[in-house]
């Protein structure tokens, strides 16, 4: 399986502020995703991330709110923008490793005050 | 679109009894069946998929499940829980041909008690 990793681990931020996460996988894939997490939910996809082109927004979710940057094949970006309390979750990304199947990373838990 | 119901959100259960959580699904197509696990203050952690083939899956630590496509449901057990086994677990599938997207259920709290 992938050995993914992800910066910060938890950050507690300031409202109107914005806040980058880095996923890192430690072989190269094509697909990585993005999910959110709310306190006490399920996980949501917010976008598919592919190298070498934008990425890909599920309903609900903006690119000016939670832009991504995928520039290589093992490494991607989601910032979350102008945070409001609203924002506070965990924030996971997965990869694409085959066979249909995505294994995550650890996830960033993010707080918002 | 599809959507996936856990049909419990809490299921305590006492150290070496039984355990089994519900996961019935909506799709008009085919779909490929995952669950995932979450232990406290970690990510998601794949418990087993069903891809094809025998519809019986075995997956880490003790877990199996059952494809019922007639039911539309993929039911997780184990027939003996440790107190390790406190996690949350999440049922998800990924409906063909949709770009290996995944819809999760709500997620099941499983509380193992001495």
């Amino acid at each position: 399986s992938a050995v993914i990793s992800q910066k910060p681990s938890r950050d507690i931020c300031q409202r109107g502020t914005s806040l980058t996460i880095q996923c890192q996988v430690d072989s190269q894939v094509t697909m990585m995703f993005w999910y959110r997490q709310q306190p006490g939910q399920s996980l949501t996809l917010i976008a598919t991330a592919n190298q070498g082109s934008e990425a890909t927004y599920e309903s609900g979710f903006v690119i000016d709110k939670f832009p991504i940057s995928r520039p290589n094949l093992t490494f991607s970006t989601l910032t979350v923008s102008n945070m409001s309390p609203e924002d506070s979750s965990i924030y996971l990304c997965s990869v694409d490793w085959g066979r249909e199947t995505q294994y995550f990373g650890p996830g960033t838990r993010l707080l918002v005050l | 679109a599809q959507s996936v119901t856990q049909l419990d959100s809490q299921v305590p259960v006492f150290e070496e009894a039984p355990v089994e959580l519900r996961c019935n699904y909506s799709s008009s197509v085919s779909v490929y069946l995952f669950w995932y696990v979450q232990y406290p203050n970690q990510g998601l952690q794949l418990l087993l998929k069903y891809l094809s083939g025998s519809t019986l899956v075995k997956g880490i630590n003790g877990f199996e499940a059952e494809f019922n496509k007639s039911q539309t449901s993929f039911h997780l057990r184990k027939p003996s829980v440790h107190i390790s086994d406190t996690a949350e677990y999440f049922c998800a599938v990924n409906r063909k041909a949709a770009g290996n997207k995944l819809t999760f259920g709500g997620g099941t709290r499983v509380l193992v008690k001495p």
